[in-house]
């Protein structure tokens, strides 16, 4: 069965720095594109950026307002999933979620999330 | 790029059935079929229950199907039952720097 569980999250201060993980099993992650997705408290959700599986060339995408900010990286010895954050703003605060990517575009799979609250 | 628009509540008896609209533009839900929708229930990460507009993952239910004309998909839910009650969230690929956009949600309440 697969399983992601997701961890790192916590309280940081404006322009601080996080990195959340994501402990992959039950799959072959190697071969998996991983997205991370994210929801602010009571808000709806947002996607945030996907790395693809290093035979598919192991690039990544990301949205606007974290580009330059937010780095997805991969462990394929560790089947475990990044996201390293800096420069973390108020409204960055919201659980993040890590995915599977579906047939290329879809979340398929979702862990169980992890909360990120930025404020002083 | 803004979210996709979708009523902010639907409700219905149980064995009804509802359909939730998303409008998108040109550039998103018009132009791919790479629509999906999942259902997320309080306290709980998303499901996805529909992907390429109509299909569905193995082990959802055949009460859920879904549509798309123009810029606009929709999610029906037939013979509504207790358990459905949940928000969902329609998502589109969009030719923007963006790359896949969500909808704003819709509540949907088994009466």
């Amino acid at each position: 069965e697969e399983q992601l569980v997701e961890s790192g999250g916590g309280l940081v201060k404006p322009g601080g720095s996080l990195r959340l993980s994501c402990a992959a099993s039950g799959f072959t992650f190697s071969n998996a594109w991983m997205s991370w997705v994210r929801q602010a408290p009571g808000k709806g959700l947002k996607w945030v950026g996907r790395i693809k599986s290093k035979p598919a060339g192991g690039t990544t995408d990301y949205i606007e307002p974290v580009k330059g900010r937010f780095t997805i990286s991969r462990d394929d010895t560790k089947n475990t999933l990044y996201l390293e954050m800096n420069s973390l703003k108020a409204e960055d605060t919201a659980m993040y979620y890590c995915t599977t990517v579906f047939l290329g575009h879809y979340e398929g799979n979702w862990g169980q999330g992890t909360l990120v609250t930025v404020s002083s | 790029q803004s979210a996709l628009t979708q009523p902010a509540s639907v409700s219905g008896s149980p064995g009804q059935s509802i359909t939730i609209s998303c409008t998108g533009t040109s550039s998103d839900v018009g132009a791919y079929n790479y629509v999906s929708w999942y259902q997320q229930h309080p306290g709980k990460a998303p499901k996805l229950i529909i992907y390429d507009v109509s299909g569905r993952p193995s082990g959802v239910s055949n009460r859920f199907s879904g549509s798309k004309s123009g810029n606009t998909a929709s999610l029906t839910i037939s013979g509504l039952q207790a358990e459905d009650e949940a928000d969902y969230y329609c998502n589109s690929y969009t030719n923007t720097n963006t790359f896949y956009v969500f909808g704003t949600g819709t509540k949907v309440t088994v009466l």
